[in-house]
């Protein structure tokens, strides 16, 4: 069935650095934009980046631009997110999320990874 | 604070109807389609409605969309007691050259 499952959170210091993966089953993954989504403790859904097909196209939110690189290997199926220079306001749920047309809705979920960022 | 407004709650008894509002502006949804999410409590969002008013596979008819200028709204009628969640309004802003989500709204079923 199609799946994302992420992997590569964990515990890490303000300042550090981590590489998030997300691996993709079930579908075509070259076919389909994909994003990173965070949710901190208690809050909302945050969009990170996003990056196209062929990743000839990315994009990030300004919260993240310049700290956090969206990368994939469509071989692998798998998705990548390599964040820098954490912060304690960095500390969410990440979730991987498949669009359902370019740049459109979040069809797919993954089932998230926890970043916590400790001071 | 995010750039599409939602109330914070809202709440209904069963079987009422109940519609939960998303505002936004011309950058986003003035310009852009409108999808819903419902999140259950631990568990990932998952896709109700998507560009503005089309059902995924799987979500029922009494959940529906609407979008007008700057706003979007989601109507549920028919409340049952697993409708109880929280919804998150979400489209594309043109100045952010970003993906922009609601802050959400937590609906309770009394």
């Amino acid at each position: 069935q199609v799946q994302l499952v992420e992997s590569g959170g964990g515990l890490v210091k303000a300042g550090g650095s981590l590489r998030l993966s997300c691996a993709a089953s079930g579908f075509i993954f070259n076919d389909y934009y994909m994003s990173w989504i965070r949710q901190a403790p208690g809050k909302g859904l945050e969009w990170i980046s996003c990056i196209s097909e062929t990743t000839s196209d990315t994009n990030y939110a300004d919260s993240v631009k310049g700290r956090f690189t969206i990368s994939r290997d469509n071989a692998k199926k798998s998705l990548f997110l390599q964040v820098y220079s954490l912060r304690a306001e960095d500390t969410a749920v990440y979730y991987c999320a498949r669009h359902l047309t370019s740049k459109g809705a979040f069809d797919v979920w993954g089932q998230g990874t926890v970043v916590t960022v400790s001071s | 604070q995010s750039m599409l407004t939602q109330p914070p709650s809202v709440s209904g008894t069963p079987g009422q109807r109940v519609t939960i509002s998303c505002s936004g502006s011309r950058s986003n949804i003035g310009s852009n389609t409108v999808n819903w999410y419902r999140q259950l409590p631990g568990t990932a969002p998952k896709l109700l409605i998507y560009s503005n008013n089309q059902w995924p596979s799987g979500v029922p008819d009494r959940i529906s969309g609407s979008k007008s200028g700057t706003s979007a709204s989601l109507a549920i009628s028919g409340l049952q007691s697993e409708d109880e969640a929280d919804y998150y309004c979400e489209t594309w802003d043109d100045s952010l050259n970003g993906r922009v989500f609601g802050g959400g709204t937590k609906l309770t079923v009394l």
